[in-house]
């Protein structure tokens, strides 16, 4: 398998425009995870989804931010307008399911380096 | 709630020495323990993990004690390499409920020649 892949690596845009970050987890894995890391805030859980069901939102920072999952092998983090405090790195992972057992790790994407102008 | 703390970095050390790097948990139950690695320029990747009290994760020299009495998972290694270089995650996973995972703020690791 290739990984989690992401796209793109690197994104420089203007304030005020959207953003589409992208993310294809690994075949079979039933938990997705979209993680944003800074220098000031280290690393912070955005949203997950199970089976492609958004679980858990109270990461998103505010509601420029949305993320979708429509299918089992794409997701997408949408920033509308973006601002110059969104510029980090955005880290999509997933993992196996956890019903009934625990100490599934989680797989990593490359990242997109996100910089606001 | 669950949380991580780990030793403020970076820790600068030459290379062959020793490395510890400590890491704390407060956490309901019985959670698992993960230590991750990130790489200049590229995502966390699993370095060792452990389930449950007692038990030890090794991988790549590196080696963490999941310590349920202290609340602790260390990191160490005997002898450190330059291409150790990297910022090092404790992690952990609580069994049961809603899944959502807790990082540490990480700490960064330089070796020198």
């Amino acid at each position: 398998d290739a990984g989690v892949i992401q796209s793109p690596r690197h994104e420089v845009t203007e304030m005020g425009q959207e953003v589409t970050l992208r993310c294809k987890p690994i075949s079979g894995h039933d938990y997705l995870f979209w993680y944003r890391q800074t220098m000031m805030r280290g690393l912070e859980l955005l949203i997950y989804f199970n089976n492609n069901v958004p679980i858990d939102d109270s990461g998103m920072p505010e509601d420029r931010f949305s993320a979708k999952m429509p299918n089992a092998s794409f997701s997408t983090l949408k920033i509308q307008p973006s601002e110059p405090r969104d510029s980090a790195v955005y880290f999509c992972a997933s993992s196996l399911d956890r019903w009934g057992g625990q100490g599934y790790e989680q797989y990593f994407g490359p990242g997109t380096r996100l910089t606001v102008t | 709630g669950d949380s991580v703390t780990q030793m403020e970095g970076p820790v600068t050390l030459s290379e062959e020495a020793f490395l510890t790097i400590n890491c704390t948990y407060t956490a309901t139950g019985y959670p698992s323990l993960f230590w991750y690695v990130q790489y200049p320029g590229e995502g966390l990747q699993l370095l060792l993990k452990a389930t449950k009290a007692d038990d030890k994760g090794s991988n790549k020299g590196f080696e963490a004690t999941y310590r349920k009495e202290t609340t602790s998972f260390h990191l160490e290694k005997g002898s450190v390499q330059v291409s150790d270089s990297a910022v090092y995650f404790c992690a952990l996973e609580r069994a049961g409920g809603s899944y959502i995972p807790t990082f540490g703020r990480g700490t960064s690791l330089i070796v020198h020649p």
